[in-house]
């Protein structure tokens, strides 16, 4: 069974710096989606960023970029050069490529301090 | 570009009411779903439809039906409210579980029952 797993339910780090999300997954396909996810405060969900497990690099897109490494199983959402605007709850998903559903985590809020 | 239309955006409901969560995609996707996010947790997939006439349970289905008689619309229906059943629907559409197929998300329901 697919399971995601964010550990840091909340962080808060200072205006232009730097930071990374985590999220851990478990599965037992070898083809596989992953995917990062913003909500603002006003509700609807953003897809952010996209990572294969056949990729060989390591997925960027603008100031996201996402640290895969297949071996431990993680999926970290780095933000670089943080913004006030990127104050919301992050959510980690996963699907197995031929299933239909799409996992998600719990979930990190991150705040973004001026 | 409409996307993902949900309607209504609020609702409050009694206990043991009924109602109907509307759900219209225009991109022509055959997967469709329903999750359910609690007040700061993640999302929990209530249905899940991978084409016209055919719809499956997720994690958490009790207390909920769903259709599916067009390709466009996908509607989640409560039958006798339940308190538990306050949270925040969100439907959402993508093409086939393939490689970078992101789920696309409507703005959400809110439903409150009273």
């Amino acid at each position: 069974a697919q399971k995601i797993t964010q550990t840091q339910p909340g962080m808060f780090v200072q205006e232009k710096e730097a930071v990374t999300l985590d999220c851990t997954y478990d599965t037992s396909d070898q083809s596989y989606g992953l995917f990062w996810y913003k909500q603002p405060s006003s509700g609807e969900m953003i897809f952010l960023i996209y990572q294969g497990s056949y990729d060989e690099q390591n997925a960027t897109e603008g100031r996201y970029s996402l640290n895969f490494q297949k071996a431990r199983k993680s999926a970290n959402l780095v933000i670089s050069a943080s913004q006030l605007g990127d104050s919301a709850m992050y959510f980690c998903a996963m699907r197995e490529i031929g299933n239909e559903k799409l996992t998600f985590g719990t979930g990190t809020r991150l705040t973004i301090i001026p | 570009n409409a996307g993902v239309t949900q309607t209504p955006k609020f609702r409050i409901l009694k206990i043991g009411q009924s109602m109907t969560l509307q759900c219209t995609q225009d991109m022509n996707h055959n997967y469709m779903y329903w999750y359910r996010q609690d007040p700061g947790m993640g999302l929990k997939l209530i249905y899940y439809s991978v084409g016209a006439g055919i719809t499956d349970k997720g994690e958490v289905p009790n207390g909920y039906n769903v259709s599916r008689s067009t390709t466009e619309d996908f509607p989640l229906r409560l039958e006798l409210a339940a308190p538990s059943q306050t949270s925040v629907y969100f439907c959402a559409s993508s093409d086939p579980p393939g490689h970078h197929t992101e789920a696309f998300f409507g703005q959400g329901t809110r439903l409150t029952v009273v």
